[in-house]
């Protein structure tokens, strides 16, 4: 059974950083793409990171490109977001979901993990 | 950037068919999924590559993807797929999510 589980949400101030983990189970992580999707209190989802199985890709949405920075490290089946400058704007809860192959579809999702950016 | 607009909200009585839209410039061109979310839970996949349906998923949802718009349609609702539901699609290197659609069974 597919399992995903985040971790290292919290309350941090406005400029601060923090670093978000995903560990994965139940499938062969190394081959899937992973991505963050992220959701503001009552607002719709938003893709935020993307990196492709190896690690050698990654990408990201305009709004967090150059102060997000999504890393995985599959010996240990465990996907990263270190978020930098976080500004209030960030204030989401942060899911990380698995890309089914060839379709760009998010499969699996985590339970997500809450992120406030206040003063 | 890309966008893909959804109407806020649509509701449907108990056994009806509800028709969700999602409009985006050449999206029939691109592959589009649909996801469902319950207050409180994380999304959940109910559509990929425009119609088929991941395993678990009932037959009564269904899906097209033509032109400019992609539509989830759901027959014989039930008052549990009350939700929120959005498309997304793929586009140069980003994941586009709708803006979303509130269903209510009434």
């Amino acid at each position: 059974e597919v399992h995903l589980l985040e971790s290292g949400g919290g309350l941090v101030q406005p400029g601060e950083s923090l670093r978000l983990s995903c560990a994965a189970s139940g499938f062969t992580f190394s081959s899937y793409v992973m991505s963050w999707v992220r959701q503001a209190p009552g607002k719709g989802l938003e893709w935020v990171s993307g990196i492709s199985g190896s690690g050698a890709s990654t990408y990201y949405a305009d709004s967090v490109k150059g102060r997000f920075t999504i890393s995985r490290d599959n010996s240990k089946n465990t996907l990263y977001l270190q978020m930098n400058s976080l500004r209030a704007e960030d204030t989401a809860v942060y899911y990380c979901a698995n890309v089914m192959t060839g379709s760009r579809a998010f499969d699996y999702w985590g339970q997500g993990t809450l992120v406030t950016v206040a003063s | 950037s890309y966008e893909l607009t959804q109407p806020p909200s649509v509701s449907v009585s108990p056994g009806q068919t509800a028709s969700i839209t999602c409009s985006g410039d050449k999206l029939g061109d691109k592959y589009a999924c649909w996801y469902q979310q319950k207050p409180g839970q994380s999304p959940v996949l109910v559509i990929y590559q425009d119609s088929k349906r991941p395993s678990g998923i009932p037959e009564r949802f269904s899906a097209s993807n033509s032109g400019n718009t992609a539509t989830l349609t759901i027959s014989g609702t039930q008052a549990m797929d009350e939700a929120d539901y959005y498309c997304q699609a793929w586009d140069s290197s980003t994941y586009v999510f709708g803006t979303g659609t509130r269903v209510t069974v009434l």
